[in-house]
């Protein structure tokens, strides 16, 4: 079974700070897929970033960066420098199985980021 | 990048009746289309894998006779939820991918309203 943890449900901060969102995952599969979401208020879901399971080198993309350890089964996502437009619900997601399954995503529950003027 | 599209974005239907969506995958060929439901401030309910040429393989507890999937060709799946209630209403989202593990693209999700 494959599992994916986003224990914060609701972040808020004001424009201009940090902010990390948490996402952990539980998967008995060596090779795995890790993935980050963005879905704005208007619903439509825009993919960040894929990582997989052999790949541990932190990711970097403008104000995004992305933090995978292993040893802590831990994918979290900071972006640095908030703005207004970074308000959106962020889902971790991660693919562990193939053949049938094809691409069939496990999401966590979200985390809600509200980012204040 | 690929793209999907899904139609309609918004639907109000009366109790009763059926509804349609349509997935297609407009710039690339997709032999596995998903369909979720979300409900609002949860996550992302997997509902169904569907197969092109084949039937759609349902996850637990989802009502197949309910929810009809048919993947007629490589770019489109269409979801029709039958005889819909009022507790059918949510938002569902179609997804497909160029390959297992590739990023899956998502349509812009339907938002369907049973009266």
């Amino acid at each position: 079974a494959q599992k994916v943890t986003q224990a914060q449900t609701e972040i808020s901060v004001v424009e201009k700070e940090d902010v990390t969102l948490d996402c952990v995952y539980e998967t008995r599969d060596t090779t795995y897929y890790l993935f980050w979401y963005k879905q704005p208020p208007s619903g439509e879901l825009v993919f960040l970033i894929r990582r997989n399971s052999f790949d541990e080198q932190n990711e970097i993309s403008g104000r995004y960066s992305w933090n995978f350890q292993k040893s802590t089964s831990s994918f979290n996502f900071t972006i640095t420098a908030s703005q207004v437009v970074d308000s959106a619900v962020y889902f971790c997601a991660l693919i562990s199985s193939t053949g049938t399954s094809g691409s069939r995503l496990t999401f966590g529950e979200g985390t809600q980021l509200t980012v204040n003027p | 990048g690929a793209v999907v599209s899904q139609h309609p974005s918004w639907v109000i239907c009366k109790s009763g009746t059926s509804v349609k969506i349509e997935c297609r995958s407009l710039d690339f060929q997709a032999t596995t289309m998903f369909w979720y439901r979300q409900f609002p401030k949860q996550s992302l309910m997997l509902m169904a894998t569907s197969n092109e040429g084949s039937k759609a393989t349902y996850e637990q507890g989802v009502e197949k006779d309910k929810f009809l999937i048919n993947h007629a060709s490589l770019t489109l799946s269409t979801l029709t939820v039958t005889s819909a209630h009022p507790e059918d209403s949510s938002f569902y989202i179609c997804s497909a991918s160029l390959s297992a593990y590739s990023p899956l693209h998502f349509g812009n999700g339907t938002r369907l309203t049973v009266t």
